[in-house]
């Protein structure tokens, strides 16, 4: 299993309060993402990194930003958070294959997730 | 724009029985790659497989198979003789590349897939 490590695992917290959650890895991969969970929706994309300090919004980034300052770690905030934002968060991690002349074949190993709820 | 649907929102069989759980993408990307992902009750996410674009080579895996019809914009997921661990969420994904490498991954809204005795 990809050493992926995400924290909290839980957290409830009120409307307007900032909260960070921290993506940890230990596979020294390069790529590193953010994804949300919510019924009807699948997984989403909010940000991914590319490398260190090296980051990019994704499909639903309002309301969020990141931050990536080692490779092994990828903090997402939620500068005010609101109810819309109670959802489950995924970490995902991925590495160029040099076989592949695509990044779009490579897979992307997640992390157990954070449940969050904005009360 | 990329886009994965899931048409099934729920299948429930019997054991040993087989179920499809059918994919169906979107892309004008002529070089592509899907992806289907398994979430067991735990929460957290298998990779199952990857199918790249050109080659509509059907894919058998143990119990699993995929069908990927580049025709049809489909790649369908295939469980023979289902098992009660077979009980999970399974997610098809489209990949798309970033310029800066990495890519992005467009998931359906995924299946329940619940296998009773």
């Amino acid at each position: 299993d990809a050493g992926i490590t995400q924290s909290p695992r839980h957290k409830v917290t009120e409307t307007g309060t900032p909260v960070t959650l921290r993506c940890h890895q230990t596979e020294n991969h390069r790529y590193m993402y953010w994804y949300r969970q919510d019924p009807g929706h699948g997984l989403r994309l909010i940000h991914y990194s590319y490398g260190v300090k090296d980051t990019d919004k994704g499909e639903v980034s309002d309301g969020y930003s990141v931050s990536r300052s080692k490779t092994e770690d990828f903090l997402l905030t939620l500068e005010s958070a609101t109810s819309s934002q109670t959802s489950v968060y995924f970490c995902a991690i991925s590495e160029l294959n040099p076989f592949s002349f695509s990044s779009s074949y490579n897979e992307q190993f997640f992390g157990p997730g954070t449940r969050l709820t904005v009360l | 724009a990329q886009k994965v649907t899931q048409a099934q929102t729920e299948i429930s069989v019997v054991e040993k029985e087989d179920v499809t759980l059918d994919c169906v993408y979107e892309t004008r990307d002529t070089t592509y790659y899907l992806f289907w992902y398994k979430q067991p009750p735990s929460g957290e996410l298998v990779f199952l497989i990857r199918r790249n674009s050109f080659d509509e080579q059907n894919e058998i895996s143990g119990r699993y198979s995929w069908n990927f019809q580049k025709s049809t914009s489909s790649f369908n997921f295939t469980i023979t003789a289902s098992q009660v661990v077979d009980s999970a969420v399974y997610f098809c994904a489209l990949s798309e590349a970033f310029e800066g490498g990495g890519n992005k991954l467009t998931f359906g809204t995924g299946t329940q897939l619940k296998v009773e005795l």
